[in-house]
């Protein structure tokens, strides 16, 4: 049973440049949410998909943007990179309404 | 919304010893308080988690409180071990037309042999 996956494991970009993170839900799960983690923080959330639709987001400027599959995989858009946005960035899947959610081993992201 | 203040940020025990992580949190609606931890470079895992309507849950050598009225919960760990360094996150959960949690700061608990 495979969990939840991301890729890729490192990116580097440079500021002004755009980038797309993916994630594959663990099997089962149809929702998928996003978080942005910085060095010595905790996750912060930025949004979450379930059927293909944007559910709820956080506080995040419209620069991040997303998009949910119908096989419910998801992929996470940062346009415009400012040095600020280097983080880890996790997906996290789970059933709809659920408490409990799974995380995958993160994207890290490092904007020179 | 939601705000979660997590503490201590750094906790150093020796093995065998018991460690406490208390969180605080704003929101009176939250119903819902997992725990994770999170070793160097790998992701976030669920270890324990409590709802509302339970005071204490225990798993091995892992408990979690929760006190509703003083909106506090606290994660208990016995008999320390160095496998148990890690940053651990509390989080809490409520519903805002779905369920989002909002993390604490994190803790890093270091266990010395």
């Amino acid at each position: 049973d495979a969990g939840v996956t991301q890729s890729p494991t490192h990116l580097i970009k440079t500021r002004g440049q755009q980038v797309t993170l993916r994630c594959s839900p663990k099997s089962g799960h149809d929702t998928v949410s996003w978080y942005q983690q910085a060095l010595g923080q905790g996750p912060q959330f930025i949004f979450q998909y379930y059927e293909e639709e944007e559910r709820q987001r956080g506080n995040f400027p419209d620069r991040f943007s997303g998009h949910q599959f119908p096989n419910y995989s998801s992929e996470l858009n940062v346009n415009a990179l400012l040095l600020g946005d280097s983080a880890l960035y996790l997906c996290a899947s789970s059933f709809p309404l659920s408490y409990e959610q799974y995380f995958g081993p993160g994207t890290r992201l490092t904007v020179t | 919304g939601e705000n979660v203040e997590q503490h201590p940020s750094t906790l150093s025990v020796q093995e065998g010893d018991s460690a406490v992580i208390k969180c605080t949190y704003s929101d009176s609606a939250s119903n819902y308080f997992p725990w994770y931890k999170q070793e160097l470079g790998k992701r976030p895992q669920l270890i324990i988690d409590i709802r509302s309507n339970v005071g204490e849950k225990k798993d091995q050598r892992i408990a979690v409180t929760l006190n509703k009225t003083a909106k506090h919960f606290s994660l208990h760990i016995t008999e320390t071990q160095p496998e148990d360094s890690a940053v651990y996150f509390c989080a809490a959960r409520g519903y805002r037309g779905s369920y989002i949690p909002t993390f604490g700061r994190g803790t890093s608990l270091i266990v010395h042999p």
